[in-house]
């Protein structure tokens, strides 16, 4: 099972600040890297799919990059709305989660 | 607008068979893969395994063996079987769908498609207890 681990586990920022998420898998899943966002007691929505396709009706302030085993979510300045959960998810062989992100107010 | 809708019973009793229905509305159920994914309380998210339309699953290796998950093409409704259920099954159900640009793989002598999800259900709670 390949193993996804995020970093770091909360991230604290005050509102117009870059944000930077940190995915790595425990090998490599190519470019087959999902980022989520989950508020609370929602389903989580889709972002980034491809490590850096923005989902349909996505801003473009959220970014993803990487390949291989390395991942980034950039989120170019945050807004009220974007304090929540990021999980990154690979589809390289089977699926899996990573722990998550909790993205909070400083 | 493709909706997901989960339904089913708030409640479980251990050692009892959890069972859940997902109501696909707004587009076909004749294409994409249809995931159930699950949540304990203040955890991460776990696959438990996809369905396509033509019967084809796949299953997450840790939960496989208490697992099954059908689809009914003229209802556009998928289902999910927990079997043996014991309290750490105790967690939020989500159904989703499977975006087109997946990947496939080889396992076990066969491939398998996987995918992230872009549509989402808003999921239903269940507890296992007595």
């Amino acid at each position: 099972e390949i193993v996804m681990t995020q970093s770091p586990a909360t991230l604290s920022v005050s509102p117009g600040v870059r944000g930077t998420l940190s995915c790595r898998a425990s090998q490599s899943v190519t470019t087959n890297l999902a980022w989520y966002q989950q508020k609370h007691g929602q389903a989580p929505r889709l972002l980034i799919y491809g490590a850096s396709t923005r989902a349909t009706g996505v801003p473009a302030r959220f970014s993803g990059s990487g390949s291989g085993t390395e991942f980034t979510l950039t989120i170019s300045s945050l807004e009220s709305e974007d304090f929540a959960v990021y999980y990154c998810q690979q589809y390289h062989n089977g699926l899996t989660f990573g722990g998550g992100t909790k993205v909070e107010i400083k | 607008q493709v909706q997901l809708q989960e339904s089913g019973p708030g409640l479980v009793k251990p050692s009892g068979t959890l069972s859940l229905t997902c109501i696909v509305s707004g587009g076909s159920i004749n294409s994409h893969y249809w995931s159930w994914i699950r949540q304990p309380p203040g955890k991460a998210l776990e696959w438990i395994g996809y369905i396509h339309h033509s019967g084809s699953t796949n299953y997450n290796p840790s939960l496989h063996s208490r697992v099954t998950i059908s689809v009914d093409t003229s209802k556009t409704q998928f289902y999910l079987r927990l079997s043996s259920v014991t309290a750490a099954d105790t967690a939020a159900y989500y159904c989703a769908r499977g975006g087109v640009a997946g990947n496939y793989y080889k396992a076990v002598g066969r491939f398998y498609y996987s995918s992230y999800m872009d549509v989402w259900g808003k999921g239903t709670r269940v507890t296992v207890s007595s």
